[in-house]
């Protein structure tokens, strides 16, 4: 699998929108950028994930770059409850395993 | 459902013990996965599991056992436990590989003393 590149720590107000970038210039073209994250000690949450295209559920949007070299995960409206870890992670459709990195801590500030 | 369900929430063992992380989810998932995370850290794989009677290691193997004999259990066995395994332990499934979300238990955690 690529290996991912994300900042350490990023600040956000409440109400403003969360841009968590995530690089993977390494990508190939069967790897999806899946990106979770985890609030205080408990166990990790699936956010959103994608290929090519951008996505958007309830919780994110996803934007991928045309060259697939790197992605950002957008918060609209991030509210406190949003403080957690955002993990990045890029696998191979037909790989087995899963492996997290060191990911970012998003702190949303009042 | 209740979702992956570990067990127990917390254990303290003493150096050379041994002793068995639960890990059971009743959405008939193939993938489960053990990781683990020490203070501070992100997660390490530990070992992986596709389907019944199927296991794979991960990145940090070395301590650990695991069986898979159903679809619903993933247990993962320390023997001889050391300081170093002192961490917080996460049970994950998922269904099937693509476009699936993997879940995860609340955790187990653990201190070696």
């Amino acid at each position: 699998d690529a290996k991912t590149t994300q900042p350490t720590s990023m600040d956000c107000a409440e109400g403003r929108a969360a841009n968590l970038p995530c690089n993977h210039s390494t990508i190939s073209g069967n790897e999806y950028v899946y990106w979770y994250r985890q609030i205080h000690s408990q166990g990790p949450q699936y956010i959103i994930h994608g290929l090519k295209n951008n996505e958007t559920n309830e919780m994110a949007s996803l934007i991928i770059t045309e060259d697939r070299k790197s992605s950002t995960l957008i918060l609209p409206h991030a509210t406190l409850r949003d403080t957690a870890v955002y993990y990045c992670i890029v696998r191979v459709y037909n790989n087995n395993d899963m492996r997290f990195g060191a990911g970012t801590r998003l702190t949303v500030k009042p | 459902n209740a979702g992956v369900t570990q067990t127990p929430k917390f254990r303290i063992l003493k150096i050379g013990q041994s002793m068995t992380l639960q890990c059971t989810q009743d959405m008939n998932h193939n993938y489960m996965y053990w990781y683990r995370q020490d203070p501070g850290m992100g997660l390490k794989l530990i070992y992986y599991s596709v389907g019944a009677g199927i296991t794979d290691k991960g990145e940090v193997p070395n301590g650990y056992n695991v069986s898979r004999s159903t679809t619903e259990d993933f247990p993962l066995r320390l023997e001889l436990a050391a300081p170093s395994q002192t961490s917080v332990y996460f049970c994950a499934s998922r269904v099937r590989d693509l476009g699936t979300e993997a879940f995860f238990g609340q955790g187990t955690r653990l201190t070696v003393v």
